[in-house]
């Protein structure tokens, strides 16, 4: 079964407008991290966000936010005011404990995002 | 950019050699992980090292190997190389163990390794 799910592989905004990416989640643990990246088209990977398990306040940082329900399991990504330079792939990713022998990370198939003028 | 190098940045090789990729963290971090990027695997955690000790094996190969020098630069070795080995291979670096808020991966440019 697939640990991180992103249902969206391709989504259109257009410039100045609000756009949530879907990421829902599957693990047994009571202690994880969500995590989001973003990868334009020269490859690199970027950190956006970061979302704990225990935090009860939903992460923001910028015109990023992550919307989180966890009874729902899912983390949501939402970029407000969209930018051109948003144009990239998105990709949730999750950190599962594993005490103090380090941790299990998976992440999710990516949704694309094409920010349109 | 993140902090994390990584050499080369592009690789081009044969079936059955052997490679060896170079990952020098941010200063401060003491892990280092290793992400193998392909396009119909995505992304896929390989292996993870805190401060010179394997901690954390995801979907690695046999034939991959990797480790952490005293220094806290990582290598990650591909040996008997096999077309399907082609990929993206990132090095990610973080402060501590990954178990925190604060353990934020940051992730270098990746070294792109084509096996002709």
């Amino acid at each position: 079964a697939q640990k991180i799910t992103q249902t969206q592989p391709g989504m259109f905004v257009q410039e100045k407008e609000a756009v949530t990416l879907d990421c829902t989640y599957d693990t047994s643990d009571q202690s994880y991290g969500l995590f989001w990246y973003k990868q334009p088209s020269s490859g690199e990977m970027i950190f956006l966000i970061y979302q704990g398990s225990y935090d009860e306040q939903n992460a923001t940082e910028g015109r990023y936010s992550l919307n989180f329900q966890k009874a729902r399991k899912s983390a949501n990504l939402v970029i407000s005011a969209s930018q051109l330079g948003d144009s990239a792939m998105y990709f949730c990713a999750m950190r599962e404990g594993r005490g103090n022998y380090g941790q299990n990370f998976v992440f999710g198939p990516g949704t694309r995002l094409s920010v349109l003028p | 950019d993140s902090g994390v190098t990584q050499t080369p940045k592009h690789l081009i090789t044969a079936t059955g050699q052997r490679v060896t990729l170079r990952c020098s963290p941010r200063s401060g971090d003491l892990s280092v992980y290793w992400y193998q990027q392909s396009l119909d695997q995505g992304l896929q955690f390989l292996i993870q090292y805190y401060n010179g000790e394997e901690r954390a094996k995801g979907n690695i190969l046999e034939r991959f190997s990797a480790q952490q020098f005293p220094d806290l630069h990582s290598e990650l070795n591909l040996s008997s190389l096999e077309l399907g080995d082609s990929a993206l291979y990132f090095c990610a670096s973080s402060v501590g163990l990954g178990g925190k808020s604060t353990d934020t991966q940051y992730f270098g440019p990746g070294t792109r390794l084509t096996v002709l």
